[in-house]
């Protein structure tokens, strides 16, 4: 069965520090991955997306890594900002052209940035 | 500005009533979906589209219904059926032609008294 696994499940960091969130897939095969941003009480918004041929990419402060051997992926946030508090999901396509009715959701980690 | 619009933001319903979200985009994507989400726990998918007038299960499609009568609008029926509806509920698109990246609405927020 395909799984997607995030952690940590909740995070509190202080302003102006840095985190990473991970991510463990078991989705075969793969194609690609995405992260998103959930603002409390609001949609998803994509923040990057990472295809198998990829290391790293970075989006601002936020910076995705993909080992797609180990099935790993991490998100970066630096110099975090109050308004980067919000849940952080990540999403796993299993093959190129598949249908977003395809896709494998992490539960998210809740991240809260304090003054 | 292009978008997906979700209605209402807030949905009270009573045990027994059927109620309907309203779900309605004006990106011209093909593609549109319901997702369910609970605190805990990953999106679930209820219903999708992918072109007009055909539309198919998801994962927890039980107690729900939808229709597709246009490009633009995908409403949910969230009926007496469904044995636990409070839940936040999402709609999103996207275009065919570039599979992976959803397009969210702001979300409904259900509750049953």
């Amino acid at each position: 069965k395909n799984q997607v696994e995030q952690s940590p499940q909740s995070l509190i960091i202080l302003e102006g520090k840095n985190c990473t969130l991970q991510c463990n897939y078991t989705v075969s095969p793969f194609s690609n991955l995405r992260w998103y941003k959930q603002d409390t009480g609001r949609g998803p918004v994509s923040l990057t997306i990472m295809t198998f041929s990829e290391n790293t990419k970075s989006n601002g402060r936020y910076t995705a890594t993909l080992d797609a051997d180990t099935k790993q992926s991490s998100l970066h946030i630096t110099a975090s900002q109050l308004s980067d508090s919000a849940s952080y999901i990540c999403v796993v396509s299993p093959f190129s052209g598949a249908g977003s009715y395809q896709l494998t959701f992490g539960k998210g980690t809740k991240l809260s940035v304090i003054p | 500005d292009g978008g997906i619009t979700q209605s209402p933001k807030y949905l009270f319903r009573k045990e027994g009533q059927n109620v309907t979200l309203s779900c309605e985009q004006n990106l011209n994507h093909d593609a549109m979906y319901w997702y369910r989400q609970d605190p805990g726990q990953g999106l679930r998918l209820i219903y999708y589209s992918q072109i007009v007038n055909d539309f198919q299960k998801g994962d927890i499609a039980e107690g729900y219904s939808v229709s597709r009568e246009k490009k633009e609008s995908f409403p949910l029926t969230v009926t007496s059926a469904q044995k636990n509806p409070t839940a936040f509920y999402l709609c999103a698109s996207t275009d065919r032609a570039r599979t992976g990246e959803l397009f969210f609405g702001e979300g409904s927020r259900l509750t049953v008294l």
